[in-house]
């Protein structure tokens, strides 16, 4: 069975600092798709980035970029330059060939001013 | 265009009551899903429909039931409501991996927080 691993309930970073939030999986498909998903207090959940497996280059937008190890079955998330409105909960995604969509269980981040 | 809407976004339950929670996208995509949240839990996937006519369960299906109406709506039936399914509830919509077109993210409503007492 899929699962997906985020093994840092909380994370704080200094505004403007970098922080790398991890995520593996486990899976025996060759082909699926990978998100980060944010989620602040408002609820809502946002999509922060996306990955296709079978694409070696990493995903990035803006100050947010990946590191997809797929040998590894690692996707991080780094944030660059950390800015109060990131502060959320962010989720890792995993996408199976059979549209199935399983999520880990979250990372906490806080940003220090 | 609405997205995905979700009805109701409170309910109060008492154990044993019956509910549906209604879900529908306006975006033409062909798979939907239905999540509970819990603290500490993350999202957990209860039934997902991959296409119209199709169902199938998630990591947490019992307790639970879903009809897709049409492509549009997905709807979540709790039979009997227990204590163990107070949640926060979401509805998802993405396009199908068959459709070999788009970006294949799931679009969100905005959930529904159920207490049952």
């Amino acid at each position: 069975a899929q699962t997906v691993t985020q093994s840092q309930p909380e994370m704080s970073v200094q505004e403007a600092e970098t922080v790398t939030l991890s995520c593996t999986y486990d899976t025996s498909e060759s082909d699926y798709y990978l998100f980060w998903y944010k989620q602040p207090p408002s609820r809502q959940m946002i999509l922060v980035i996306r990955q296709e497996a079978y694409k070696q280059q990493n995903a990035t937008e803006n100050r947010f970029s990946v590191n997809f190890q797929k040998a590894a079955k690692s996707f991080s998330l780094k944030i660059s330059d950390s800015q109060l409105g990131d502060a959320a909960m962010y989720f890792c995604a995993y996408r199976r060939q059979d549209d199935k969509i399983i999520f880990g269980k979250g990372t906490r981040l806080h940003i220090l001013p | 265009n609405a997205g995905v809407t979700q009805t109701p976004k409170f309910q109060v339950l008492k154990t044993g009551q019956s509910m549906t929670l209604q879900c529908a996208q306006d975006m033409n995509h062909n798979s939907m899903y239905w999540y509970r949240q819990d603290p500490g839990m993350g999202l957990r996937l209860i039934y997902y429909s991959a296409s119209e006519g199709t169902t199938d369960k998630g990591e947490v299906p019992n307790g639970y039931n879903v009809s897709r109406l049409n492509k549009r709506e997905f709807s979540l039936r709790l039979e009997s409501a227990a204590p163990s399914q107070t949640s926060v509830y979401f509805c998802a919509s993405s396009e199908a991996l068959s459709s070999e077109a788009g970006t294949y993210e799931q679009y969100f409503g905005p959930g529904t927080r159920l207490t049952v007492t």
